[in-house]
């Protein structure tokens, strides 16, 4: 069965400091991985994904995120944080096996103070 | 311009009635999904639908029924079976190309039960 888990309910961090959000999974056959955003009351936006190749994913408003196949984990990170980054942020794999079922994480609130 | 369109954007219902909440896409793809969010639960998967005239079951499918007629709508009605239905429903679509491709979600649509 797939899962997702995100270990922290909120991230707290400082303007211009680094971030890291925190993902791991768990799928049958080779992941397929996702981040997307979330702002009051919208739906989800994508951010970036991982389907194979190089471990570290770029993706919008620079965000990137490492995949690590062996701890299965897969962290959203920005060197610099933005007060505007601060949203609700989501996890999400897909297995190639089983079709198309896309589960997501119980997602992670980031605060980013100025 | 291309997307996903959800209505209505709120919703209230008395119990025991069966709502429809509807899900539109003109971005030709094939992957249709419907999601319901609650807080502190992220996002959990009630159906998924990856051609016209098939769907699957997703984790939460109970007291809710889904049929996908024409590749551009997948409709959710929400039966009186469903114990909680209070929550944000959120549709999204996807290609399915090679494998699983990112989701392109729609704005929401928020059912209150009075």
């Amino acid at each position: 069965a797939q899962s997702v888990a995100q270990p922290e309910d909120q991230v707290n961090v400082a303007e211009g400091n680094p971030l890291t959000v925190k993902c791991t999974y768990s799928v049958s056959g080779n992941p397929y991985l996702f981040w997307y955003v979330q702002y009051p009351n919208r739906g989800l936006q994508f951010l970036l994904k991982y389907i194979t190749g190089d471990n570290l994913v770029k993706g919008s408003y620079g965000f990137e995120a490492e995949f690590n196949k062996s701890q299965t984990s897969f962290h959203l990170k920005k060197p610099s944080a933005l007060v505007s980054d601060s949203a609700l942020y989501f996890c999400a794999v897909s297995g190639n096996t089983g079709g198309f079922k896309t589960i997501f994480g119980a997602g992670t609130r980031l605060f980013v103070k100025a | 311009d291309g997307g996903i369109t959800q209505s209505p954007k709120y919703l209230f219902r008395k119990e025991g009635q069966n709502v429809t909440l509807s899900c539109e896409q003109n971005l030709n793809h094939d992957a249709m999904y419907w999601y319901r969010q609650d807080p502190g639960q992220g996002l959990r998967l009630i159906y998924y639908s990856q051609i016209v005239n098939d769907f699957q079951k997703g984790d939460i499918a109970e007291g809710y029924s889904v049929s996908r007629e024409k590749k551009e709508s997948f409709p959710l009605t929400v039966t009186s079976a469903q114990k909680n239905p209070t929550a944000f429903y959120l549709c999204a679509s996807t290609t399915k190309g090679s494998g699983p491709g990112e989701l392109f979600f729609g704005e929401g649509s928020r059912l209150t039960v009075l």
